[in-house]
């Protein structure tokens, strides 16, 4: 399973565009990439999830550069309620293969 | 459409006591996830079910956990005897496996355990 590597923490100011960058240099070629965002007493929750280029909704996006070693998920102008952990999955989203997640981006959105 | 449910959501208990928790998925969903997430940390993976068949169960420490999901919809996680760095939020997730579309996980809303 590939692993990956994320900034443990970041602050932002409300209404600041926010972007987590995280690397997954071994990353195999039917791996997708996948976000999670996660409150405190909450179960994580799906925000995105992408394979290569960019993908949108309407919560965030998500950055995939050409050799996939990498991946960034951009946040638009946040607000205070975005303050939560951030993780980010790779794996093979097909059949049987679970989640692995390691510790997160813990973001902090100030007034 | 209702999520994932957990009960209890919070539990106390002392060492080497048992207990047991419940979990029902999202309807129709196939797959089921125990994780246990310690204080701190991303969530780990205990046991996934397919159905009610066990697909993976390589990190649950065997000698004192359990789980089942009898016909394949409810789950129980049980730890017997319960040790004090068990103490953690026990998440159950459920998902479609939509295959090479790539599957989302919902989480249940967890159960916080602690162990005295």
């Amino acid at each position: 399973l590939a692993k990956t590597t994320q900034p443990i923490s970041m602050d932002s100011y409300e209404g600041q565009e926010v972007n987590i960058t995280c690397s997954h240099n071994n990353i195999a070629t039917n791996d997708y990439i996948t976000w999670y965002q996660q409150f405190p007493s909450q179960g994580p929750r799906f925000i995105i999830q992408g394979y290569k280029t960019k993908v949108t909704n309407e919560v965030a996006s998500l950055f995939i550069p050409a050799d996939r070693k990498s991946s960034t998920l951009s946040l638009p102008r946040v607000s205070l309620s975005d303050t939560a952990v951030y993780y980010c999955l790779v794996g093979g989203h097909s059949g049987n293969t679970p989640l692995v997640f390691g510790k997160g981006t813990r973001l902090s959105v100030i007034a | 459409e209702a999520g994932v449910a957990q009960s209890p959501r919070y539990k106390i208990i002392e060492k080497r006591q048992s207990v047991a928790f419940w979990c029902n998925p999202i309807s129709g969903h196939a797959t089921l996830y125990w994780y246990q997430q310690i204080l701190g940390q991303g969530p780990k993976l205990l046991i996934q079910f397919q159905n009610n068949g066990v697909v993976d169960d390589s990190q649950l420490p065997k000698d004192r956990f359990s789980a089942e999901r009898l016909k394949g919809v409810d789950s129980t996680l049980k730890i017997q005897p319960a040790k004090l760095e068990d103490s953690a939020v026990y998440l159950c997730a459920s998902s479609l496996d939509s295959g090479s579309i790539g599957k989302e996980e919902f989480f249940g809303p967890g159960t916080r355990l602690t162990v005295l």
